[in-house]
């Protein structure tokens, strides 16, 4: 079955280092990921989406890349704060999904900065 | 980005009573909305997709006739948890997506309603 994998249930980094977040997929090839950010008790917010002919994508201090050969996503903060504490989630568009156009998404990496 | 309201934040109901939760999408025409689960610390489940005038397509294990799902218009989408039980309490969000030219787009979410049946 289809799978969408974030390995790090927790990322614990210090303020001013690079957090590094993977994401993995099995058993489908999606044409795109999305990556969203979720605040406690709060609804996800998008973040970047990269399609699967992009290598990478950039946003400020966000950048995403998209390996089809090692099936993975990784999603990096530079120069990371405090603020950026918060749970990441990726998704790709579940084409297999029941009605084929909804966002299935992995269980997600809650990152904590420390200052 | 696009706003999406979701009414109510929060709501605590008696067993057996009937809630509706409300996800409007403030500044664009959603063709498509979503209804997820969330437990704690766990990822959102996708328990139906509603297009604007159709029925709503639910995902397996996903009883119908307990979570009633309109979609009547391209704002506004309804989740009725009808006969609440203790076990229905969980963080339900919507989420909301213009398909009309295209899957390349994001998702825009609600706030989410945290439900509680006592």
């Amino acid at each position: 079955s289809q799978k969408i994998e974030q390995n790090s249930e927790a990322l614990n980094i210090q303020e001013g280092k690079t957090a590094t977040l993977t994401c993995n997929y099995t058993n489908y090839s999606p044409a795109y990921l999305q990556w969203y950010r979720q605040d406690p008790g709060r609804g996800p917010v998008f973040l970047l989406l990269i399609r699967e002919n992009e290598k990478e994508k950039r946003k400020e201090r966000l950048k995403v890349t998209f390996d089809t050969t090692l099936k993975q996503s990784l999603f990096h903060i530079t120069a990371s704060q405090p603020a950026d504490s918060a749970t990441y989630l990726c998704a790709y568009g579940g084409e297999l999904n029941q009605a084929g156009t909804a966002l299935i998404f992995g269980k997600g990496t809650t990152l904590s900065v420390s200052s | 980005g696009a706003v999406v309201s979701q009414h109510p934040s929060w709501v605590i109901c008696k067993s057996g009573t009937s809630v509706k939760i409300e996800c409007r999408s403030l500044d664009f025409q959603a063709t498509t909305m979503f209804w997820y689960r969330q437990f704690p610390k766990k990822s959102l489940m996708l328990m139906a997709t509603s297009n604007e005038g159709s029925k709503a397509t639910y995902e397996q294990g996903v009883e119908k006739d307990k979570f009633l799902i309109n979609h009547a218009s391209l704002t506004l989408s309804t989740l009725t948890v009808t006969s609440a039980h203790p076990e229905d309490s969980s963080f339900y969000i919507c989420s909301a997506r213009d398909l009309r030219e295209s899957t390349l787009t994001e998702a825009f979410f609600g706030q989410g309603t945290r439900l509680t049946v006592v």
